[in-house]
Protein backbone atom coordinates (compact mmCIF):
# COMPACT_ATOMS: atom_id res chain seq x y z
CA UNK A 1 0.00 0.00 0.00
CA UNK A 2 0.79 3.54 -0.07
CA UNK A 3 3.01 5.07 2.79
CA UNK A 4 4.60 8.48 2.93
CA UNK A 5 6.75 9.21 5.33
CA UNK A 6 8.63 12.59 6.32
CA UNK A 7 10.15 14.26 9.46
CA UNK A 8 8.18 16.88 11.19
CA UNK A 9 10.45 19.62 11.86
CA UNK A 10 13.40 21.22 10.33
CA UNK A 11 14.90 24.58 11.33
CA UNK A 12 17.46 26.46 9.28
CA UNK A 13 19.36 29.90 9.27
CA UNK A 14 18.68 32.18 6.43
CA UNK A 15 20.78 31.69 3.29
CA UNK A 16 21.73 28.34 4.55
CA UNK A 17 20.45 25.18 2.40
CA UNK A 18 17.59 23.09 3.37
CA UNK A 19 16.99 19.64 2.96
CA UNK A 20 13.63 17.85 3.14
CA UNK A 21 13.39 14.07 3.07
CA UNK A 22 10.66 11.80 2.26
CA UNK A 23 10.52 7.93 2.23
CA UNK A 24 7.61 6.23 0.38
CA UNK A 25 6.49 2.48 0.06
CA UNK A 26 5.15 1.89 -2.71
CA UNK A 27 7.28 0.67 -5.67
CA UNK A 28 4.55 1.60 -8.36
CA UNK A 29 5.29 5.50 -7.19
CA UNK A 30 5.19 6.62 -10.55
CA UNK A 31 5.13 10.86 -10.04
CA UNK A 32 6.65 12.46 -6.68
CA UNK A 33 5.84 15.95 -5.58
CA UNK A 34 7.08 18.24 -3.55
CA UNK A 35 3.91 21.06 -1.87
CA UNK A 36 4.15 23.50 -0.09
CA UNK A 37 1.79 24.93 2.50
CA UNK A 38 1.69 28.75 3.68
CA UNK A 39 0.09 29.23 6.98
CA UNK A 40 -4.15 29.25 6.75
CA UNK A 41 -3.99 28.13 2.73
CA UNK A 42 -4.04 25.31 0.26
CA UNK A 43 -0.91 23.10 -0.48
CA UNK A 44 1.07 24.39 -3.90
CA UNK A 45 3.06 22.26 -6.21
CA UNK A 46 6.61 23.31 -5.96
CA UNK A 47 7.73 20.89 -8.16
CA UNK A 48 7.42 17.07 -9.26
CA UNK A 49 9.64 14.01 -10.95
CA UNK A 50 8.61 11.69 -12.96
CA UNK A 51 10.48 7.67 -11.16
CA UNK A 52 12.38 7.59 -14.62
CA UNK A 53 14.58 10.69 -12.95
CA UNK A 54 17.48 11.09 -10.39
CA UNK A 55 17.71 14.40 -9.95
CA UNK A 56 15.24 17.93 -11.17
CA UNK A 57 16.25 20.94 -10.89
CA UNK A 58 14.27 24.35 -10.64
CA UNK A 59 15.75 27.30 -9.59
CA UNK A 60 16.52 27.25 -5.77
CA UNK A 61 15.10 23.67 -5.82
CA UNK A 62 17.02 20.35 -6.42
CA UNK A 63 14.46 17.05 -6.07
CA UNK A 64 16.92 14.01 -5.81
CA UNK A 65 15.35 10.69 -6.08
CA UNK A 66 16.75 7.36 -4.76
CA UNK A 67 14.56 4.57 -6.46
CA UNK A 68 16.66 1.24 -5.01
CA UNK A 69 16.15 3.28 -1.25
CA UNK A 70 12.88 4.70 -2.14
CA UNK A 71 13.79 8.30 -0.92
CA UNK A 72 12.90 11.23 -1.88
CA UNK A 73 14.61 14.81 -1.00
CA UNK A 74 14.11 18.75 -2.00
CA UNK A 75 17.21 21.19 -1.20
CA UNK A 76 16.20 24.55 -0.76
CA UNK A 77 19.20 26.81 -1.39
CA UNK A 78 19.67 29.90 -0.48
CA UNK A 79 16.85 29.79 2.08
CA UNK A 80 14.92 32.65 2.95
CA UNK A 81 12.45 33.75 5.59
CA UNK A 82 9.70 33.35 2.93
CA UNK A 83 10.63 29.78 2.37
CA UNK A 84 8.75 29.07 6.47
CA UNK A 85 5.97 26.55 5.48
CA UNK A 86 5.39 23.08 5.98
CA UNK A 87 6.46 20.91 2.65
CA UNK A 88 4.62 17.69 1.96
CA UNK A 89 6.11 14.92 -0.01
CA UNK A 90 3.25 13.05 -2.30
CA UNK A 91 2.92 9.97 -4.77
CA UNK A 92 0.73 8.79 -6.92
CA UNK A 93 1.06 5.41 -8.93
CA UNK A 94 0.97 5.15 -12.99
CA UNK A 95 -1.80 4.73 -15.08
CA UNK A 96 -5.81 6.05 -14.97
CA UNK A 97 -5.70 6.30 -11.09
CA UNK A 98 -5.56 9.43 -9.83
CA UNK A 99 -5.06 9.12 -5.97
CA UNK A 100 -2.03 11.44 -4.86
CA UNK A 101 -1.05 10.43 -1.10
CA UNK A 102 0.78 12.76 1.25
CA UNK A 103 3.09 12.45 3.94
CA UNK A 104 2.70 13.77 6.83
CA UNK A 105 4.55 17.22 6.07
CA UNK A 106 8.00 18.74 7.48
CA UNK A 107 7.60 22.13 9.22
CA UNK A 108 10.41 24.68 7.98
CA UNK A 109 11.78 27.19 10.14
CA UNK A 110 13.79 29.81 8.91
CA UNK A 111 15.61 31.82 11.53
CA UNK A 112 16.86 35.32 10.39
CA UNK B 1 -9.52 32.07 -13.05
CA UNK B 2 -10.00 32.79 -9.67
CA UNK B 3 -8.57 29.11 -8.41
CA UNK B 4 -10.64 26.67 -6.55
CA UNK B 5 -13.51 28.21 -4.74
CA UNK B 6 -14.36 26.83 -1.08
CA UNK B 7 -17.00 27.83 0.74
CA UNK B 8 -17.71 28.67 4.44
CA UNK B 9 -14.15 29.49 5.34
CA UNK B 10 -15.06 28.72 8.62
CA UNK B 11 -17.75 27.03 9.85
CA UNK B 12 -18.93 26.46 13.64
CA UNK B 13 -21.74 24.03 14.57
CA UNK B 14 -23.09 21.75 17.25
CA UNK B 15 -22.53 17.90 17.86
CA UNK B 16 -25.40 16.27 15.51
CA UNK B 17 -25.98 18.74 13.06
CA UNK B 18 -25.91 18.78 9.47
CA UNK B 19 -22.74 20.25 7.75
CA UNK B 20 -22.38 20.99 3.58
CA UNK B 21 -19.22 22.12 2.45
CA UNK B 22 -19.16 23.39 -0.98
CA UNK B 23 -16.62 23.58 -3.80
CA UNK B 24 -16.33 25.56 -7.33
CA UNK B 25 -13.39 23.73 -9.54
CA UNK B 26 -11.46 25.54 -11.99
CA UNK B 27 -13.31 25.43 -15.06
CA UNK B 28 -12.41 22.87 -17.21
CA UNK B 29 -10.48 20.73 -14.90
CA UNK B 30 -12.07 17.00 -15.10
CA UNK B 31 -11.40 15.90 -11.57
CA UNK B 32 -12.44 16.94 -8.18
CA UNK B 33 -10.58 15.51 -4.65
CA UNK B 34 -11.93 16.37 -1.19
CA UNK B 35 -9.34 15.62 1.40
CA UNK B 36 -9.36 16.09 5.51
CA UNK B 37 -6.74 17.25 7.20
CA UNK B 38 -6.01 17.12 11.28
CA UNK B 39 -2.72 17.18 13.02
CA UNK B 40 -3.06 13.27 13.99
CA UNK B 41 -4.24 12.08 10.57
CA UNK B 42 -2.23 14.57 8.37
CA UNK B 43 -4.12 14.85 4.88
CA UNK B 44 -6.31 12.28 3.65
CA UNK B 45 -8.25 11.92 0.46
CA UNK B 46 -11.92 11.66 1.68
CA UNK B 47 -13.19 10.71 -2.39
CA UNK B 48 -12.39 11.87 -5.86
CA UNK B 49 -14.44 12.16 -9.10
CA UNK B 50 -13.71 12.26 -12.81
CA UNK B 51 -16.26 14.29 -15.15
CA UNK B 52 -18.70 14.20 -12.02
CA UNK B 53 -18.52 10.82 -11.70
CA UNK B 54 -17.27 9.46 -8.26
CA UNK B 55 -14.10 7.19 -9.01
CA UNK B 56 -13.15 6.56 -5.37
CA UNK B 57 -14.38 7.40 -2.19
CA UNK B 58 -13.08 4.63 -0.24
CA UNK B 59 -11.77 7.62 1.99
CA UNK B 60 -14.85 8.43 3.32
CA UNK B 61 -14.80 7.81 6.45
CA UNK B 62 -18.69 6.36 7.57
CA UNK B 63 -22.12 6.84 6.17
CA UNK B 64 -22.28 10.09 8.00
CA UNK B 65 -19.96 11.25 5.12
CA UNK B 66 -21.70 11.98 1.55
CA UNK B 67 -20.12 14.03 -1.75
CA UNK B 68 -22.24 14.90 -4.47
CA UNK B 69 -21.32 16.15 -8.08
CA UNK B 70 -24.04 17.28 -9.69
CA UNK B 71 -22.33 19.38 -12.46
CA UNK B 72 -18.60 20.20 -13.68
CA UNK B 73 -18.77 23.53 -11.62
CA UNK B 74 -19.90 22.55 -7.98
CA UNK B 75 -19.45 19.86 -5.29
CA UNK B 76 -20.89 19.30 -1.93
CA UNK B 77 -19.49 17.58 0.92
CA UNK B 78 -22.06 16.72 3.68
CA UNK B 79 -21.77 15.51 7.15
CA UNK B 80 -25.50 14.21 8.63
CA UNK B 81 -24.77 14.56 11.76
CA UNK B 82 -21.48 16.04 12.58
CA UNK B 83 -19.43 14.81 15.68
CA UNK B 84 -16.34 16.58 17.04
CA UNK B 85 -14.06 14.23 15.90
CA UNK B 86 -14.72 15.39 12.06
CA UNK B 87 -13.46 18.61 13.49
CA UNK B 88 -9.99 19.36 10.52
CA UNK B 89 -9.66 21.33 7.89
CA UNK B 90 -11.50 20.14 4.40
CA UNK B 91 -9.86 21.11 1.39
CA UNK B 92 -11.35 21.38 -2.27
CA UNK B 93 -8.86 20.12 -4.92
CA UNK B 94 -9.35 19.79 -8.92
CA UNK B 95 -6.58 19.25 -11.86
CA UNK B 96 -6.78 18.18 -15.79
CA UNK B 97 -5.74 15.08 -17.06
CA UNK B 98 -2.78 17.00 -19.36
CA UNK B 99 -1.24 18.43 -15.70
CA UNK B 100 0.16 16.79 -13.00
CA UNK B 101 -0.42 19.72 -10.64
CA UNK B 102 -3.26 19.65 -7.98
CA UNK B 103 -5.32 22.83 -7.45
CA UNK B 104 -6.11 23.05 -3.92
CA UNK B 105 -9.04 25.60 -2.56
CA UNK B 106 -8.13 27.52 0.81
CA UNK B 107 -10.05 24.75 2.40
CA UNK B 108 -13.38 24.99 5.05
CA UNK B 109 -12.17 24.98 9.03
CA UNK B 110 -14.50 22.99 10.79
CA UNK B 111 -15.36 22.83 14.45
CA UNK B 112 -17.85 21.05 16.13
CA UNK B 113 -18.72 21.61 19.49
Amino acid sequence: GEDVEQSLFLSVREGDSSVINCTYTDSSSTYLYWYKQEPGAGLQLLTYIFSNMDMKQDQRLTVLLNKKDKHLSLRIADTQTGDSAIYFCAERRSGGYQKVTFGTGTKLQVIP
Amino acid sequence: DAGVIQSPRHEVTEMGQEVTLRCKPISGHDYLFWYRQTMMRGLELLIYFNNNVPIDDSGMPEDRFSAKMPNASFSTLKIQPSEPRDSAVYFCASKDIANEKLFFGSGTQLSVL
